[in-house]
């Protein structure tokens, strides 16, 4: 079945430090990607989203390519920021269902210090 | 413009009890999902309601049901508790308008059973 693979965390940061958050994919059609982001005591906000192959997804100077040819979707920053430290899940929806269900990854929890 | 709401925040039961968890989508949204996030994991696809008709539905036994409502509102019900049915209830909301559209998620019931 459909599954996506997240790497483990936490992944611990100084601020101003590059990321990266690695995701790929199992899906048996064209799925849509998406990242979404929970913060301490909050439900899950959508982070970007990516549709079909090559589209890139950006929101607040996050980033992440849809890469068909490795079945990946990695979340990208250039410069993280304290307020960033929350958790993230890399998410599929699989267009070969009747529905459009998200099936999410484990999370990865970020946590940047100053 | 409300965002997804739910209720209650938190609730406590003990085994073998049953549960009502309800849903407001957000406005103009026909689409209902529900999910359960347990303790560190990512969330798990419990169904997804349209046109108050179930569409589709994860691995959860039948214990889970639902209902949509015309006003696209649902309720979440879960029968005989079990201890490991304590977890974060997500409802989220979305249009039915293909694979890409977003899921707006409401901030979550959390149920924790003794």
């Amino acid at each position: 079945g459909d599954s996506v693979t997240q790497m483990e965390g936490p992944v611990t940061l100084s601020e101003e430090a590059f990321l990266t958050i690695n995701c790929t994919y199992t899906a048996t059609g064209y799925p849509s990607l998406f990242w979404y982001v929970q913060y301490p005591g909050e439900g899950l906000q959508l982070l970007l989203k990516a549709t079909k192959a090559d589209d890139k997804g950006s929101n607040k100077g996050f980033e992440a390519t849809y890469r068909k040819e490795t079945t990946s979707f990695h979340l990208e920053k250039g410069s993280v920021q304290v307020s960033d430290s929350a958790v993230y899940f890399c998410a599929l929806s699989d267009q070969d269902q009747a529905g459009t269900a998200l099936i999410f990854g484990k999370g990865t929890t970020l946590s940047v210090s100053s | 413009d409300a965002g997804v709401t739910q209720s209650p925040t938190h609730l406590i039961k003990t085994r073998g009890q049953q549960v009502t968890l309800r849903c407001s989508p957000k406005s103009g949204h026909d689409t209902v999902s529900w999910y359960q996030q347990a303790l560190g994991q990512g969330p798990q696809f419990i169904f997804q309601y349209y046109e108050e008709e179930e569409r589709q539905r994860g691995n959860f036994p039948d214990r889970f049901s639902g209902h949509q409502f015309p006003n696209y509102s649902s309720e979440l019900n879960v029968n005989a508790l079990l201890l490991g049915d304590s977890a974060l209830y997500l409802c989220a909301s979305s249009l039915d308008a293909g694979r890409g559209e977003t899921q707006y998620f409401g901030p979550g019931t959390r149920l924790l059973v003794l």
